[in-house]
């Protein structure tokens, strides 16, 4: 079955930098890649996803990147504010099998 | 519309009593999905229902069983709680068929489960 691994499990930022996320899968059927935000007392919220059929996503500050032949994909998020601390999640998903969640990141936007 | 509504917030069992944990979603979502999070586990999937009357097995269903009541509802039940389900059960709804997660899945608020 499917495997997801994510890194960094915890991440520092300064407020005004970037922060990259970088999660791998080891299905190649895998086609939908999900990444969810939980908020602290929250259950988690999707945030942005792409399918295997496109390489690279963007939504303001946020993009995600597709690597089919390395089997990774990354969430790149850009000029972080206070309200990007959050605890992070990737998934990997395909049509015949079930959803595989990463372990998530804890990301701390520092002042 | 209220989403996904879990209840309840937090429970406290002793080992071997049983209880059921109730959701709801009032977005006509066909699919609906039961998970666990633990501390560096991540969200791992407990069972799921890709429509009404229809259930299947995720990665870590046992000591668990499912019943999808309706479209609306979807129950988890300990049949005879272990202290190693202490968990948040967060239950989540999407509206394919598949119950693959290959859209958008709406989160509850959580139940907070601790077993003594």
């Amino acid at each position: 079955g499917e495997n997801v691994e994510q890194h960094p499990s915890t991440l520092s930022v300064q407020e005004g930098d970037s922060a990259v996320i970088k999660c791998t899968y080891s299905d190649s059927a895998s086609n939908y890649f999900p990444w969810y935000k939980q908020e602290l007392g929250k259950g988690p919220q999707l945030i942005i996803d792409i399918r295997s059929n496109v390489g690279e996503k963007k939504d303001q500050r946020i993009a995600v990147t597709l690597n089919k032949t390395a089997k990774h994909f990354s969430l790149h998020i850009t000029e972080t504010q206070p309200e990007d601390s959050a605890v992070y999640f990737c998934a990997a998903s395909h049509r015949d099998d079930k959803i595989i969640f990463g372990k998530g990141t804890r990301l701390h936007i520092l002042p | 519309n209220a989403g996904v509504t879990q209840t309840p917030k937090f429970q406290v069992l002793k080992t071997g009593q049983s209880m059921t944990l109730q959701c709801a979603q009032d977005m006509n979502h066909n699919s609906m999905y039961w998970y666990r999070q633990d501390p560096g586990m991540g969200l791992r999937l407990i069972y799921y229902s890709a429509s009404e009357g229809t259930t299947d097995k995720g990665e870590v269903p046992n000591g668990y069983n499912v019943s999808r009541l309706n479209k609306r509802e979807f129950s988890l039940r300990l049949e005879s709680a272990a202290p190693s389900q202490t968990s948040v059960y967060f239950c989540a709804s999407s509206q394919g068929t598949s119950g693959r997660g290959q859209e958008t899945q709406y989160f509850g608020p959580g139940t907070r489960l601790l077993v003594l």
